[in-house]
This record gives C-alpha cells, sequence and structure tokens, in this order.
C-alpha cells in the first residue's frame, strides 16, 4: 500500500463546478499535510497547508480526518484556469525528516 | 523575497557523460531537497541536504549524489548518465521550524541522449 494515495482522475469538469479530491494516508506519525498545484511541465507550488481545524482560502477549503487518516481539497465554481494537478503532500515526522507525494490528481475545467 | 533558483534551465547531455545541476535556497532556509520527476511520473525524492550534510536520500543508485556549500546552495550531480535518467530535476527548500511546505525551484530539464 502506498504511503499516500489519490484518485489519479482525471477530473473533467465544467466551469462553475464544484470538485473534490481525497487523500489517505497510512502513516499515523503523519505531522503536516499540505496541498500544492502543478501545471504541465512546470514545479508544485504550494496551494495551502492543511489544518486539523480545516481551512478556508477563497473558493478553496482543505479538510483533514486524523482518525480516518484523509485529506480533502474542495473546489468550489472552477475557473479554466484550475486546470492542473492537484498533489496531496505528507510530513512524517518532524523536522523535515521524509515528505510523501502524492501521485497527484489531475483536474480538467472545461468552458 | 528570491525564490528557489535552479541552473540550468535545460541541459541535454550523452549516454555516459555527466550532468551538474545547480541549486540556490531562499535565503535563511537551510535545507535543501532534490526530486526526480520523469514526463507524465509523480515526484521521486532524491536527496536531502540541511546544514551541509546529507541527511537522507531515496532508491536511487549510489551514481546519483550531491553536496551542499556553507552558503546553503547544492549541486546533484550525476555520474554515467543512461536514457532513463531524462527527467524534471526539482530543488526545493524549506523552513524547518514550523509548519511549512516546500518552495520548488522551476527545475532543470535533463535530456540524456
Amino acid at each position: 500500500r502506498k504511503e499516500v494515495e489519490q484518485d489519479p482522475g482525471p477530473f473533467n469538469v465544467p466551469e462553475g463546478a464544484t470538485v473534490a479530491f481525497n487523500c489517505t494516508y497510512s502513516n499515523s506519525a503523519s505531522q503536516s499535510f499540505f496541498w500544492y498545484r502543478q501545471d504541465c511541465r512546470k514545479e508544485p507550488k504550494l496551494l495551502m497547508s492543511v489544518y486539523s481545524s480545516g481551512n478556508e482560502d477563497g473558493r478553496f477549503t482543505a479538510q483533514l480526518n486524523r482518525a480516518s487518516q484523509y485529506i480533502s481539497l474542495l473546489i468550489r465554481d472552477s475557473k479554466l484556469s484550475d486546470s492542473a494537478t492537484y498533489l496531496c503532500v505528507v510530513n512524517i515526522g518532524t523536522g523535515g525528516f521524509k515528505t510523501i507525494f502524492g501521485a497527484g490528481t489531475r483536474l480538467f475545467v472545461k468552458a | 523575497e528570491a525564490g528557489v533558483t535552479q541552473s540550468p534551465t535545460h541541459l541535454i547531455k550523452t549516454r555516459g557523460q555527466q550532468a551538474t545541476l545547480r541549486c540556490s535556497p531562499i535565503s535563511g532556509h537551510t535545507s535543501v531537497y532534490w526530486y526526480q520527476q520523469a514526463l507524465g511520473l509523480g515526484l521521486q525524492f532524491l536527496l536531502w541536504y540541511d546544514e551541509g550534510e546529507e541527511r537522507n536520500r531515496g532508491n536511487f543508485p549510489p551514481r546519483f549524489s550531491g553536496r551542499q556549500f556553507p552558503n546553503y546552495s547544492s549541486e546533484l550531480n550525476v555520474n554515467a548518465l543512461e536514457l532513463e535518467d531524462s527527467a524534471l530535476y526539482l530543488c526545493a527548500s524549506r523552513r524547518m521550524t514550523g509548519n511549512y511546505g516546500y518552495t520548488f525551484g522551476s527545475g532543470t530539464r535533463l535530456t540524456v541522449v
């Protein structure tokens, strides 16, 4: 079993749709969690950290469920520019000892 | 604040040659991470340097090596290049305290012919 698993997609959604991505992790020593966005042939960019209480940044909402060991990302009112690959990232332990990247979920938003 | 910078942007080498990739972290970041991303695939962890020392390495052969300099910049060396080494090589840095994610450089695209 992979340490971080994501649905590879692709997700094809129309503009304005709401789309949700889930990510599960297997290591209970996981301490911090992030969502990154990666455009084609570009570097990943930090989208948002994920906090236990859940957090929101504009149209994006991230949730963490430690008991079930999953993280989610909700995108509301999808834009064409949201088309990208979304990576779930988990830090295991503290001090940056081990960081695991999910394989990513591909999103296509169509007009 | 300047971001993570990598050079060169593109590199074309012949099989069997050596490649050297460079990275400068964000000012104040002491840790540098190297990742390989082959076309269409996920990020594979290569190496982690902190305070000048190698702290961890991924499942790559010894011909992948590197170092970190006193100014925290880093070099990745790949010896005896093979065709399958063709990939985007990404460098990242982060603060070691607090819950911060990585900041990546724009990468070096290595092509082995």
